[in-house]
């Protein structure tokens, strides 16, 4: 079946250092969405991208579409303690023909100060 | 409320029994979802409603699980003689839409611990 896969599973580092997370799916995908998930609370929307090859900012967080559209990245610049918590990446298939996303298994990010 | 909202947000069990849990979509959204996800890993999707309709359960890991949305807004995920691997968190989320591209909306979930 069709799988996300999400690397690393966890990343430890200190505040202001970078931080990448990088998503993979088994087939082309029709868009890919971020989400982030604090300790204890529920996954919270980031962003989409659906075209081949795009790339979003927001503030110092970095979101690639590759060329292929089977693989992603989130790039977060000089980290900060508020960034703490699991980033999940999500595919939408297609021919799915609504939003059925498939979740990759998230990377834990700790931001030590 | 703006958000989703599901309630029990907690909900401990005895192997074997039945639990209802709820989800209260975002007013005006078509879409429902249902979300499952153990402990480490990301959610996994199990039934999706357009409308009343369910338009795609093969998430439903087996017939012990069902989900209704009578009147299109509140959806209720039951589970029959629930086992211990059915522990986890049970998330909803909605959207306006039910396009390829639209928004899904996490409510808070519900932790179910089947002892």
């Amino acid at each position: 079946g069709q799988q996300v896969m999400q690397i690393p599973q966890y990343q430890h580092v200190q505040e202001g250092e970078d931080f990448t997370t990088y998503c993979n799916s088994s087939t082309t995908l029709s868009n890919i969405q971020w989400y982030k998930q604090r300790p204890g609370g529920h996954p919270v929307f980031l962003i989409q991208l659906v075209k081949s090859g795009e790339v979003k900012k927001q503030k110092r967080l970095t979101f690639q579409f590759g060329e292929a559209k089977k693989n992603s990245s989130l790039h977060i610049t000089a980290t900060q303690t508020t960034d703490v918590g699991t980033y999940f990446c999500a595919g939408t298939p297609f021919s799915g023909g609504y939003n059925k996303l498939i979740f990759g298994a998230g990377t834990r990010l700790a931001v030590h100060p | 409320g703006a958000g989703v909202s599901q309630t029990p947000s907690n909900k401990v069990t005895e192997k074997g029994k039945y639990v209802e849990l709820r989800c209260d979509p975002i007013s005006g959204h078509t879409a429902l979802y249902w979300y499952r996800q153990s402990l480490g890993q990301g959610p996994e999707f199990l039934i999706y409603f357009q409308g009343t309709g369910a338009a795609d359960d093969s998430g439903l890991p087996n017939d012990r699980f069902f989900a209704v949305r009578p009147e299109g807004s509140v959806s209720t995920l039951k589970i029959q003689r629930t086992e211990r691997g059915d522990s986890a968190v049970y998330l909803c989320a909605s959207s306006f839409l039910a396009g390829e591209s639209d928004t899904q909306y996490f409510g808070p979930g519900t932790r179910l611990t089947v002892l």
